[in-house]
């Protein structure tokens, strides 16, 4: 049973550029949530998916949207990329059948702006 | 609006008990989960309190005392292994959004 995967592992940008991360949920999971995490700092909301739809967000500007595939997977997208966007960004997938207290997280994208 | 208060760096022996505590403040309470995280790696779910009293899993118990918004993690038999960061998580409202904090870095020595 795989688990919730990620791509890039690691990514290195210039400022002003656009990015996009891609995560597949762990199976039987229908929604997707994204985080940032910068470093010494706990993971940050920026925004959940489920039927396709943002259905929560976080305190993130317009810059970071998302969508999500009728298979659950989900990108991530961030434009105009700012020197403060390096940092770990997290999927985590949950179902809601659970009350969702139980999200799984995969490994991560490491973005570093330069 | 939510705050959360943990000690930031715990350290303990190997094969000692520890214990590391949580308060909370936010609304629309549901309850409280505990997540570990290994520098470099995923945030790991360990367990979930929605109700008053201990959950045991394995050598982890947590705790949760919803008229005093606080909880703890009690970590058993330390192993050298259990040296990461560790979230306490309150869940809010009917969503899946999880607000961390800092969190808590436990050290575990020889």
């Amino acid at each position: 049973d795989a688990g919730v995967t990620q791509s890039p592992t690691h990514l290195i940008k210039t400022r002003g550029q656009q990015v996009t991360l891609r995560c597949s949920p762990k199976s039987g999971h229908d929604t997707v949530s994204w985080y940032q995490q910068a470093l010494g700092q706990g993971p940050q909301f920026i925004f959940q998916y489920y039927e396709e739809e943002e259905r929560q967000r976080g305190n993130f500007p317009d810059r970071f949207s998302g969508h999500q595939f009728p298979n659950y997977s989900s990108e991530l997208n961030v434009n105009a990329l700012l020197l403060g966007d390096s940092a770990l960004y997290l999927c985590a997938s949950s179902t809601p059948g659970t009350g969702g207290e139980t999200q799984y997280f995969g490994p991560g994208t490491r973005l570093l702006v330069l | 609006g939510q705050s959360l208060e943990q000690p930031s760096e715990v350290t303990a022996v190997e094969g000692a008990i520890v214990q590391i505590n949580c308060t909370y403040q936010t609304s629309g309470f549901y309850g409280l989960s505990w997540y570990q995280q290994h520098d470099g790696g995923a945030p790991t779910f360990l367990s979930y309190n929605a109700l008053d009293g201990l959950e045991e899993t394995g050598r982890f118990s947590s705790f949760l005392s919803r008229s005093d918004s606080y909880g703890y993690l009690l970590l058993q038999e330390l192993q050298m292994k259990d040296s990461a960061s560790y979230f306490c998580v309150p869940r809010q409202g009917g969503g899946n959004k999880l607000t961390f904090g800092t969190g808590t870095q436990l050290k575990v020595e020889l």
